[in-house]
């Protein structure tokens, strides 16, 4: 079964400090992982994606590293600011190019709620 | 704002009653998507779209559940019958596919309480 599991759950930083979040997923095939930011009440917005071949990719103050042996990924929250406060949801992609209902094999994880302090 | 428009945004009923949500993606989008959120928990897919046509369905989506998306532009879910715990926060996203890479695109959800 095609799972997503992120870690922590949740996590306090106070404003200015560096966070990094988890994750690890089965998902096969492979085809790309995102993170996701959503804030309370909104829908996710996607930060960053990395196919198979990509290890870091930035936007910002968010850098995303993947390790497609490990199928693991992570990411990390520079200077951390008030406005990262949300939850963070990584999601990956089984797209099988060649079916029909390709595109729509998303694994979501659970998510990681980020509060950040003053 | 990503674009993609959901409304309303929050609806309170009772149980047993009808709901209906619509959702409005970005123009030139060919693919529609709806997901359920619970509190602490990733979305989970629920039924999406190619144009017009229904093209898979989550196990999720009971008989009380109906989408549609007529002319290929917004579309609606319906929930029938409902019950406590279709509470949730519904989400949609669209797409444009054409071979490749898929960014999809969500809107902010509608907040669904059952009372």
């Amino acid at each position: 079964k095609n799972q997503v599991e992120q870690s922590p759950q949740s996590l306090i930083i106070l404003e200015g400090k560096n966070c990094t979040l988890q994750c690890n997923y089965t998902v096969s095939p492979f085809s790309n992982l995102r993170w996701y930011k959503q804030d309370t009440g909104r829908g996710p917005v996607s930060l960053t994606i990395m196919t198979f071949s990509e290890n870091t990719k930035s936007n910002g103050r968010y850098t995303a590293t993947l390790d497609a042996d490990t199928k693991q990924s992570s990411l990390h929250i520079t200077a951390s600011q008030l406005s990262d406060s949300a939850s963070y949801i990584c999601v990956v992609s089984g797209t099988d190019y060649l079916s029909k209902a390709a595109g729509n094999k998303l694994t979501f994880g659970g998510g990681t709620r980020v509060l950040v302090k003053p | 704002d990503t674009g993609v428009s959901q409304n309303p945004r929050h609806k309170i009923t009772k149980r047993g009653q009808n709901v209906t949500f619509r959702c409005d993606p970005i123009s030139e989008h060919n693919r529609l998507y709806w997901y359920r959120q619970t509190l602490g928990q990733g979305p989970e897919f629920l039924t999406y779209f190619q144009n017009e046509a229904q093209l898979e369905k989550s196990r999720l989506l009971s008989d009380r559940f109906s989408a549609e998306r007529p002319k290929g532009s917004f579309s609606t879910l319906e929930i029938q019958r409902t019950e406590q715990g279709d509470s949730a926060m519904y989400l949609c996203a669209s797409s444009f596919v054409s071979g490749g890479e898929e960014t999809q695109y969500f809107g902010p959800g509608t907040r669904l309480l059952v009372l």
